[in-house]
């Protein structure tokens, strides 16, 4: 059973240009919405997080947005850059739990061509 | 200084071999972790770990053990490999109240 989906799978932007990444979980209790950042050989970097008490929280030109009812998370990078290229990870956690496990979608390899 | 360390990188071993791979924080981090990534690149918890609980994922053999000789260090021991091993294992650690778990670069474990 995914408990965190994610979509799409594959991405190709151009420079400039807008990406969004969309994210639907189950599980009610999760209350930690973090996106991770990965570039080939290298592990997962967490790039913006949020908290079911804000619907969208903003950090340079990476914006999360957070629809608590339809039980949705986006990530959308304004003017994206070929830097941008990696793949990025939603995740959820449950902190409530006592543990701060994180479970993963599956991933979103995004291409940014110049 | 690199937060989350692990070694080896790289790891090609032989069925039915056991092998460790080494992992240490300096975050001072209370919680650390192991994930699994496999070649499709879905990342899935496999312990996770601090000086009071040691939390298993249920669908984890149990050929697969973490051993923490210390709150900074969280090593995996894994024995009689098999193919389906293979994959890259990633060494995480976490601390309250923030809890952002960072992660290390990786052990790309190939099973022949």
């Amino acid at each position: 059973q995914q408990q965190v989906k994610q979509s799409p799978q594959s991405l190709i932007v151009q420079k400039g240009g807008i990406s969004i990444i969309n994210c639907a979980y189950e599980n009610t209790a999760f209350d930690y919405f973090p996106w991770y950042q990965q570039f080939p050989g290298k592990g997962p970097a967490l790039l913006i997080a949020i908290r079911p008490d804000v619907s969208e929280k903003k950090e340079g030109r990476f914006t999360i947005s957070f629809n608590k009812s339809a039980k949705q998370f986006s990530l959308h990078i304004m003017d994206s850059q070929p830097g941008d290229s990696a793949t990025y990870f939603c995740a959820a956690s449950n902190s409530g739990a006592g543990s701060y496990q994180l479970t993963f979608g599956k991933g979103t390899k995004l291409s940014v061509i110049p | 200084d690199t937060a989350v360390s692990q070694t080896p990188k790289y790891l090609v071993t032989q069925m039915g071999n056991d092998k460790s791979i080494k992992c240490e924080q300096n975050l001072g981090h209370d919680t650390m972790y192991w994930y699994k990534q496999d070649s499709k690149k879905f990342l899935k918890i496999m312990f996770s770990y601090n000086n009071k609980e040691l939390i298993i994922n249920e669908t984890v053999p149990n050929r697969f053990s973490p051993k923490s000789p210390d709150k900074a260090h969280l090593n995996l021991h894994i024995n009689s490999l098999e193919l389906g091993d293979s994959a890259v294992y990633f060494c995480a650690s976490s601390h309250p109240p923030e809890n952002t778990i960072y992660f290390g670069e990786g052990s790309w474990l190939t099973v022949v």
